[in-house]
């Protein structure tokens, strides 16, 4: 079955620095990829989506990447902020899920 | 309130025993996702609901898990016999589209305990 995962399961940066998160995908045909970030004791919550017709989409402070010749998804935050501290899900569509990468943001 | 509401958000049972676990999702929204989450884990979907249409099933891991949607509104995820192994969060979540697009808002958890 398709499988989505991620390099890294923890990152430790400093803030103000950027921080880039990094998830593999297997399925080629899929076509929406999503990141979540969820804090301790929280579900999950929406931070970028993208489509597969696109490489690129940018948010408030985030940016996310798509390579789809290497499945490849990066989740790139800008200026990171202690409240970016937390786990990162990439998806691949709304049904698969990665592992996750917690994120710790140095004060 | 207007967010994705789950009840329990705790559950304490002993192994054998059959639980339920309720969603009430955001009103108007016609997609609604049950996920399980095991400590340390990413999220393990379980099944989907979109409208009337009959249920995607497809990760259910067995026949003890079973989940029914009223009314195209709230959800309940019934888990049969439980085990050990059914210790996790499960995770509601709600959106106004399909699986290829519209954000995903979450519930904060169920956990439950199988002792």
């Amino acid at each position: 079955g398709e499988s989505v995962g991620l390099h890294l399961p923890t990152l430790s940066v400093q803030e103000g620095d950027n921080s880039i998160i990094n998830c593999a995908y297997s399925n080629s045909a899929s076509d929406y990829f999503i990141w979540y970030k969820q804090e301790s004791g929280k579900g999950p919550q929406f931070i970028i989506d993208i489509r597969s017709n696109m490489d690129k989409r940018q948010g408030q402070r985030v940016t996310v990447l798509l390579n789809k010749t290497v499945k490849h998804l990066s989740l790139q935050i800008a200026a990171t902020q202690p409240g970016d501290s937390a786990v990162y899900f990439c998806a691949e569509n709304q049904f698969y899920f990665g592992t996750g990468t917690s994120l710790t943001v140095i004060p | 309130g207007a967010g994705v509401s789950q009840s329990p958000s705790n559950k304490v049972t002993e192994k054998g025993k059959d639980v339920e676990l309720r969603c009430d999702p955001i009103s108007g929204h016609t997609a609604l996702y049950w996920y399980r989450q095991s400590l340390g884990q990413g999220l393990e979907f379980l099944i989907y609901f979109q409208g009337n249409s009959a249920p995607d099933k497809s990760g259910l891991p067995s026949d003890r898990f079973s989940a029914e949607r009223t009314g195209g509104s709230v959800s309940t995820l019934t888990i049969q016999r439980t085990q050990q192994e059914d210790s996790a969060v499960y995770l509601c979540a709600s959106s106004l589209a399909g699986v290829s697009s519209g954000e995903l808002f979450f519930g904060e958890g169920s956990r439950l305990t199988v002792l």
